[in-house]
């Protein structure tokens, strides 16, 4: 258990429909990734937030938005959803801002899957 | 190199043989370079976390090597034994990627008993 906790676990859901995925981090890391992984990719960057701001932004689509809320805990957001959003949602944490070096600690993903 | 580049996509190691692949990476501005064991069905766990030029880690019977002149890292198992079966994934932090912590596609390793 890497003390990471994502929730939904799974979620399926139509074309158009938007969806919260989220992620609490492990007790006193500040920072939090999302990563995204679709079929046969890797692990692509989403965002990356640190004790509350905004550190880094991948090719996140405009479509998704995200947010890390005073008491760490942070939101995936994404709307519209289309067919190829379906992938495997991670969040990891870190007690590390972005130019640091400490390791991710990964939650079990949220399963997204867009009817 | 501007994106993480893992080599070989795959690769299978009958139990008891010795293996490595390699991870590519920016050279410029480089800040770390991280190792990951992900098994299928779980999540993606560190094995390293690696900075200096000429590091070394090792943890078991996994070890790993850092070139940051050059931009590359190994990863080595030795003796690999069925359980070493999973995908090890590299990511590299620094400037030339926007400080964006960016993985390679990965290397799955089978090992065959």
């Amino acid at each position: 258990d890497s003390g990471v906790t994502q929730t939904p676990k799974h979620l399926i859901t139509a074309t158009g429909q938007r969806v919260t995925l989220r992620c609490s981090p492990r007790s006193g890391d500040l920072s939090v990734y999302w990563y995204q992984q679709s079929l046969d990719q890797g692990l692509q960057f989403l965002i990356h937030y640190y004790n509350g701001e905004e550190r880094a932004k991948g090719n996140i689509l405009e479509r998704f938005s995200a947010q890390q809320f005073p008491d760490l805990h942070s939101e995936l957001n994404l709307s519209s959803l289309e067919l190829g959003d379906s992938a495997l949602y991670f969040c990891a944490s870190s007690v590390a801002a972005a130019g640091n070096t400490g390791e991710l600690f990964f939650g079990e993903g949220s399963r997204l899957t867009v009817l | 190199i501007l994106n993480v580049e893992q080599s070989p996509q795959s690769l299978h190691v009958q139990e008891g043989d010795s293996t490595n692949f390699t991870c590519s990476f920016p050279s410029s501005n480089f800040y770390a370079l991280h190792w990951y064991r992900w098994e299928t069905a779980k999540s993606p766990e560190a094995l390293f976390v690696m900075t200096l030029n000429g590091d070394e880690k090792k943890k078991g019977r996994i070890s790993a090597t850092l070139n940051t002149k050059e931009g590359y890292s190994y990863l080595y198992i030795k003796g690999s034994q069925p359980e070493d079966s999973a995908t090890y994934l590299c990511a590299s932090l620094g400037a030339a990627a926007g400080n964006k912590l960016t993985f390679g596609g990965g290397t799955r390793v089978l090992v065959k008993p």
